[in-house]
């Protein structure tokens, strides 16, 4: 059971440059979303997704794109990297109103670092 | 806005000493209110939760008790063991619009043997 799969695990990138991380999960989960993992700051959300074809703004969504074309995968664009955006990112997805049940599946996390 | 706070860290205990991390939270309306864990080298997993006031939740001799009067989710934990080591989130539930969880900054325990 694979869960929440984030790809990839580790990347290094130039001021400027465009990458995208990749997030899948197996579980028909209909909520995704992205967060960004500072030390002392938490986790903050970038943007988040209700289900196929419906994205939103988080806390944080500037540099960020996303899309959802299909119910399992949610991938995070960043189009001109900037060093702020160094950090650990985790995608997330929920069975049903995280509102209600809290629970959130997390994936292991992409460690960013923009140079 | 929603916000939680959390006693910052690390804590660092002995192992089977009594652990208490500190949690109080500001927010309109009803929050839920949880703890996530998460272990060295993986994503954040649900440890326990509590959707009104006076419910505690328990879970793997983790308790919390949500506390309306003192808007606070202190987790406790009677004896801590070594496998206990990890960072520990308290987070809270927006009800309405955006569905999302509100996290604290963390908490990181170390249990030495």
């Amino acid at each position: 059971n694979a869960g929440v799969t984030q790809t990839p695990k580790f990347q290094v990138l130039k001021t400027g440059q465009s990458m995208t991380l990749q997030c899948a999960q197996d579980m028909n989960h209909e909520y995704m979303s992205w967060y960004r993992q500072d030390p002392g700051m938490g986790l903050r959300l970038i943007h988040y997704s209700v289900g196929a074809g419906i994205t939103d703004q988080g806390e944080v969504p500037n540099g960020y794109n996303v899309s959802r074309s299909t119910t399992e995968d949610f991938p995070l664009r960043l189009l001109s990297a900037a060093p702020s955006q160094t950090s650990v990112y985790f995608c997330a997805s929920s069975y049903g109103s995280v509102a209600n049940t809290g629970e959130l599946f997390f994936g292991e996390g992409s460690r960013l670092t923009v140079l | 806005g929603n916000s939680v706070t959390q006693m910052e860290g690390p804590v660092t205990l002995s192992e089977e000493a009594f652990l208490t991390i500190n949690c109080t939270y500001t927010a309109t309306g009803y929050p839920s209110l949880f703890w996530y864990v998460q272990y060295p080298g993986e994503g954040l997993q649900l440890l326990l939760k509590a959707t009104k006031a006076d419910d505690k939740g328990s879970n793997k001799g983790f308790e919390a008790t949500y506390r309306k009067e003192t808007t606070s989710f202190h987790l406790e934990k009677g004896s801590v063991q070594v496998s206990d080591s990890a960072v520990y989130f308290c987070a809270l539930s927006e009800n309405t619009g955006r569905r999302a969880l509100t996290f604290g900054s963390g908490t990181r325990l170390q249990v030495q043997p």
